[in-house]
């Protein structure tokens, strides 16, 4: 089946590194996206193909991929990071589908 | 200027059906496809369906697949989801994106209530 698995919540300090994981059988194969969204906001594209980072969006977010687990790595998380975080990714046959979501809290 | 602009806020009783429009501008629609996500009020992202916005080809979510129909008048240059048989449980705010999610609309709020 298709279902990605992310923790609820993440919360470090101001400066600390965090890490948001991303669990699903079908990401052994397929990439993920990674989408950023704060609160009243679209969601915004903070990594694509597992690890790279789209044009405008800072080098302290990175991603990288393990088996069937993907990981967003925000190193030196600021306290603007605080938001939600989405993995998604999309079948053979097109198919999308996202995580559950995880809220950052960082303070 | 490049953007996605959605039509506005609907209101629709249980049973009824929404037509929501999608308008793109600044890029060559019918060289790019469009997907559409909703997500309900205090809710996560749920991922709808897609079009090919060259041949019309579709994709639908199969937990709306019967009710759902996304089409697209690339004349216009603008796509369009519709959505039958509502209940409150589809109450959300309906997005438009680029096919690499990298263009979303603003956001349409349909609510769904008796």
């Amino acid at each position: 089946s298709y279902e990605l698995t992310q923790p609820s919540s993440v919360s470090v300090s101001p400066g600390q590194t965090a890490r948001i994981t991303c669990s699903g059988d079908v990401l052994a194969k397929k990439y993920v996206r990674w989408f950023q969204q704060k609160s009243g906001q679209a969601p915004v594209v903070v990594i694509y193909k597992d690890s790279e980072r789209p044009s405008g969006i800072p080098e302290r977010f990175s991603g990288s991929s393990s088996g069937t687990t993907v990981t967003l790595t925000i190193s030196g998380a600021r306290a603007e990071d605080e938001a939600d975080y989405y993995c998604y990714s999309a079948a053979d046959n097109t198919l999308g589908f996202f995580g559950g979501g995880t809220r950052l809290t960082v303070l | 200027q490049v953007q996605l602009l959605q039509s506005g806020a609907e209101v629709k009783k249980p049973g009824a059906s929404v037509k929501v429009s999608c308008k793109a501008s600044g890029y060559i629609f019918a060289d790019n496809a469009n997907h559409w996500v909703r997500q309900a009020p205090g809710q996560g992202l749920e991922w709808v369906g897609w079009i090919n916005n060259a041949d019309g080809d579709t994709r639908y979510s199969p937990k709306l697949q019967g009710r759902l129909t996304i089409t697209r008048d690339t004349s216009a240059t603008t796509g369009y989801l519709e959505l039958s048989g509502l209940t409150p449980e589809d109450t959300a705010t309906y997005y438009c994106a680029t096919n690499a999610f990298d263009l979303w609309g603003q956001g349409t709020l349909v609510r769904v209530s008796s």
